[in-house]
């Protein structure tokens, strides 16, 4: 079952914040985020452990209610090369350790 | 090496021909993974190998679609009878060990004419 993310596209100007959301219907175990930019490959930003604290670096951080199965991706203050394409990918409880992935949110910061 | 590394970069092909994708995990990494990628979409599991244990098919989407691991390294995912609908970007993945980061390829994109 695809994990549903929200919204499915953001502007932003430099500067401002933005959250994106991820919403599951099945018991997860972990979430993983990713950011892709045009032509290239998803770079991995964080995993959410069940159990687990919140992560975060920098400006990225992002959150695990695992009551809910639902993930947030905080963006603070973005910067220009926070623009691409960010997907969360679930791990089942019960499916093993392959990602189901969302469709994604296109983020587009502006100067 | 330094990072997941995938051959051909791009693969034109024509209807009924097969195909073969290389991947070269990171080393030391036990668990490798394959997922594609249609224009404009997320990513869809396709199969999953976990050192010397049975792969997981379950999302290969017909019996077109084979992969293998030897010595628990390089993978080679093959499509036989390619049609167009298999035209995407196929993506491959390892990680240290199942239930924990995956890292990513650059992706061999496939064209079917």
């Amino acid at each position: 079952q695809q994990p549903v993310q929200s919204p499915q596209a953001v502007i932003l100007r430099e500067g401002e914040d933005a959250v994106i959301n991820c919403s599951s219907s099945k018991a997860l175990y972990s979430v993983h985020w990713y950011r892709q930019k045009h032509g290239e490959a998803p770079v991995f930003l964080m995993i959410l452990l069940k159990g687990g604290e919140q992560k975060g670096h920098e400006k990225i951080s992002a959150s695990f209610n695992e009551k809910k199965q639902q993930s947030s991706l905080y963006l603070t203050a973005s910067q220009l090369s926070y623009s691409g394409t960010y997907f969360c990918g679930t791990e089942q409880e019960t499916s093993g350790s392959r990602l189901t992935f969302g469709e994604g949110t296109q983020l587009t910061v502006n100067p | 090496g330094a990072g997941v590394s995938q051959s051909p970069s791009n693969k034109v092909t024509e209807k009924g021909k097969d195909v073969e994708l290389r991947c070269d995990p990171i080393s030391g990494h036990t668990a490798l993974y394959w997922y594609r990628q249609s224009l404009g979409q997320g990513l869809e599991f396709l199969i999953y190998f976990q050192g010397n244990s049975a792969p997981d098919k379950s999302g290969l989407p017909s019996d077109r679609f084979s992969a293998e691991r030897t010595g628990g390294s390089v993978s080679t995912l093959t499509i036989q009878r390619t049609q167009q609908e298999d035209s995407a970007v196929y993506l491959c993945a390892s990680s240290v060990r199942t239930r924990n980061t995956q890292y990513f390829g650059p992706g061999t994109r496939l064209t079917v004419l």
